[in-house]
């Protein structure tokens, strides 16, 4: 049984520039989460994605984008990259089914040079 | 909003010593769960736990709803326990957002 696979593991970006993270969540899992955890603090909720729409929205601007894939995995666009988007971030599945349990990939180590 | 807090923020303990870490949350909630991050980052499932009592192990959690906290027990504690304690708390229906808490660092001494 496949767990919540994230790509890449690491990334360097500069500034201004824009990145793509991806996720492809638990098997018999609907439901993408992305969390943004930053150094020393829990992480936050950034959007999830359901039935290839953003369901809910946490408190990110809209340089934070998403999209989901007719077979539920998903990508966390993020443009005009600041210094402060260096996190952790991590992608979460999850499904009714499941009573809605939260299960995490390895997460993407961002760093914003 | 809701507030989660954990206490205590940081422990230190000797291998084989046990300890209790606490998550208090303001509101009522759906689902609970704890969380062990791991110092690679991996945050790992530990219970699912919305009510009552559950054992794993050397762990064993407890949640009791109607007065908004839970408890994570670790007995007999050894140094791959250590990492990041988490709770994450899911309100009530119309949200589908986990709320995390603000963690307990647990580091075990060899």
């Amino acid at each position: 049984d496949a767990g919540v696979t994230q790509s890449p593991t690491h990334l360097i970006k500069t500034r201004g520039q824009q990145v793509t993270l991806r996720c492809s969540p638990k098997s018999g899992h609907d439901t993408v989460s992305w969390y943004q955890q930053a150094l020393g603090q829990g992480p936050q909720f950034i959007f999830q994605y359901y039935e290839e729409e953003e369901r809910q929205r946490g408190n990110f601007p809209d340089r934070f984008s998403g999209h989901q894939f007719p077979n539920y995995s998903s990508e966390l666009n993020v443009n005009a990259l600041l210094l402060g988007d260096s996190a952790l971030y991590l992608c979460a599945s999850s499904s009714r089914r499941d009573n809605e349990k939260l299960f995490f990939g390895s997460g993407t180590q961002l760093s914003v040079l | 909003g809701i507030q989660v807090e954990q206490s205590p923020p940081d422990l230190i303990l000797q291998e084989g010593a046990n300890s209790t870490l606490r998550c208090n949350f303001s509101d009522s909630v759906n689902n609970l769960q704890w969380f062990h991050q791991n110092p690679w980052g991996q945050l790992i499932n530990l219970f699912y736990i919305p009510s009552g009592t559950k054992q794993n192990g050397r762990l064993s959690a407890t949640t009791v709803a109607t007065e908004r906290y839970s408890l994570l027990y670790i007995s007999s504690s050894q140094t791959t326990d250590s990492g990041v304690y988490f709770c994450a708390v899911l309100l009530p229906s119309g949200t589908y957002k986990y709320i995390f808490g603000t963690g307990t660092r647990l580091k075990v001494l060899a």
